[in-house]
């Protein structure tokens, strides 16, 4: 089955850019979404088709996806970010859904 | 804006199946852009795709759940359903209702349920 790898977690200050990676296999050529989610709360989509924010979400957040890795950036980053951050791409081979492991963001 | 909200019974018993129900306002199930879905996460964990139905009644489940697990959507009541049966400890998680688009595509998540907390225990 395919697999997605995401670190544990990723520190950063606030105001700085936070870079989270997800790597597979050819990831490049599948499509990444990102979600955050806080604790307690339902995850929300930040971004979709490796690079399109949905609407309401800040222009801070933007992603790529090359080669064996996609990853989120989170440009001036704010207390408000810390959560985990979760990708998601489409397994065509399979028909599954996979999700990385998820990473945490800490701003300190 | 479509909404989201899950209902069903929070404590299941072991071997006995898992039933729940999300009801949808703001949106139509018949509508052909969008799929209807379920996403779990185990306490501590991370998230797992379950399965989704499309409006044309067409599902599709996690090769990991298959055999054991069933979406069924009535568009009369604007709610789709889950099944899963035989559950064990290990299907304790939250479970999310989710809207999407056309997973190939790249329409990912976009909608989420708040999530409902259902526990495996005699």
């Amino acid at each position: 089955s395919y697999e997605l790898t995401q670190p544990l977690s990723v520190s950063v200050s606030p105001g700085q850019t936070a870079s989270i990676p997800c790597s597979g296999d050819r990831l490049g050529n599948k499509y990444v979404s990102w979600y955050q989610q806080k604790a307690g709360q339902s995850p929300v989509m930040v971004i979709y088709q490796d690079n399109e924010r949905p609407s309401g979400i800040p222009e801070r957040f933007s992603g790529s996806n090359s080669g064996n890795t996609a990853t989120l950036t989170i440009s001036g980053t704010q207390a408000v970010d810390e959560a985990e951050y979760y990708c998601q791409a489409w397994d065509s081979s399979n028909k599954d859904v996979v999700f990385g492991g998820g990473t945490k963001l800490t701003v300190l | 804006q479509v909404q989201l909200q899950e209902s069903g019974p929070g404590l299941v018993k072991p071997s006995e199946t898992l039933s729940l129900t999300c009801n949808v306002s703001g949106g139509s199930i018949s509508s052909p852009t969008y799929y209807w879905g379920w996403v779990r996460q185990a306490p501590g964990l991370g998230l797992e795709w379950i399965g989704s139905i499309y409006s044309s009644g067409t599902t599709y489940y996690t090769p990991s759940l298959k055999g054991r697990v069933t979406i069924s959507a009535d568009t009369s009541k604007k709610q789709f359903s889950l099944n899963v049966r035989s559950v064990t400890a290990s299907d304790t998680a939250v479970y999310y209702c989710v809207r999407h688009g056309a997973m190939a595509d790249g329409y990912g998540f976009r909608h989420w349920g708040q999530g409902t907390q259902v526990i495996v225990s005699s």
